[in-house]
């Protein structure tokens, strides 16, 4: 079944304690990127991938880091956590750019920052 | 600077009546035009599309509209049923004469379907 797993599902942490949220996806797409979802704001993009070894700024990238070392991993990494980054995260994926080229989303990681 | 706009947060409609979604933006760059769908405790999924070269796409009970020279998007679903009471996203993006690999999103409109 073609899937984008994210892990974890639920998580509270506090304020300075490094986390790593994975992302996989199984069907080889070259694109990967992270959102976040806050209310009264939508969906906005954190960071993207075109391929292994390439990553870009979204819109929101501070306090975040990624990492693209293969093509079916995008891990998003809070290296200190603080609370304004409390949010609902989706990590997505899509085949390329062009007709039928649309972004899978994971299920969404919830993470609370105490 | 928000791009795709939902002005509407929420909109409640009666089983079997039309719902209709309002999408606005402001890039002119934008060619290519996106409806996702959320579930509570879900991942949004996709549920219809439209380029710029088209005015209407019609997928079953859904059907996206494009006013270009307004630029404005609708969706229109017919009838509507409880199980689409969801969260609807508006996005769009620009695909020809090089992709900037940016998919815009609106703030998403709740919709509501009343039995």
């Amino acid at each position: 079944e073609a899937q984008v797993t994210q892990n974890p599902r639920y998580l509270i942490t506090v304020t300075g304690k490094k986390l790593t949220v994975t992302c996989s996806q199984n069907m080889n797409h070259e694109y990967m990127s992270w959102y976040r979802q806050d209310p009264g704001l939508g969906l906005r993009q954190i960071y993207y991938s075109m391929n292994v070894e390439v990553t870009d700024k979204g819109d929101v990238p501070e306090g975040y880091k990624v990492s693209r070392k293969e093509k079916r991993n995008f891990p998003l990494i809070l290296e200190s956590p603080s609370p304004n980054q409390t949010s609902l995260y989706f990590c997505a994926s899509r085949r390329g750019f062009g007709l039928g080229g649309e972004l899978f989303f994971g299920e969404g990681s919830r993470l609370t920052v105490l | 600077d928000q791009q795709v706009k939902q002005n509407s947060p929420s909109l409640s409609v009666q089983e079997g009546r039309i719902s209709i979604l309002n999408c606005d933006y402001t890039n002119s760059m934008f060619d290519y035009f996106l409806w996702y769908k959320k579930y509570p405790a879900e991942g949004p999924t996709f549920l219809i599309s439209i380029s710029s070269i088209k005015d209407k796409n019609e997928d079953g009970r859904f059907t996206v509209f494009l006013n270009k020279s307004a630029k404005h998007l609708s969706l229109h679903i017919v009838p509507s049923q409880p199980g689409d009471s969801a969260v609807y996203f508006c996005a769009a993006e620009k695909r020809s004469g090089g992709s900037n690999y940016k998919l815009t999103f609106g703030k998403g409109t709740l919709l509501t379907v009343n039995p």
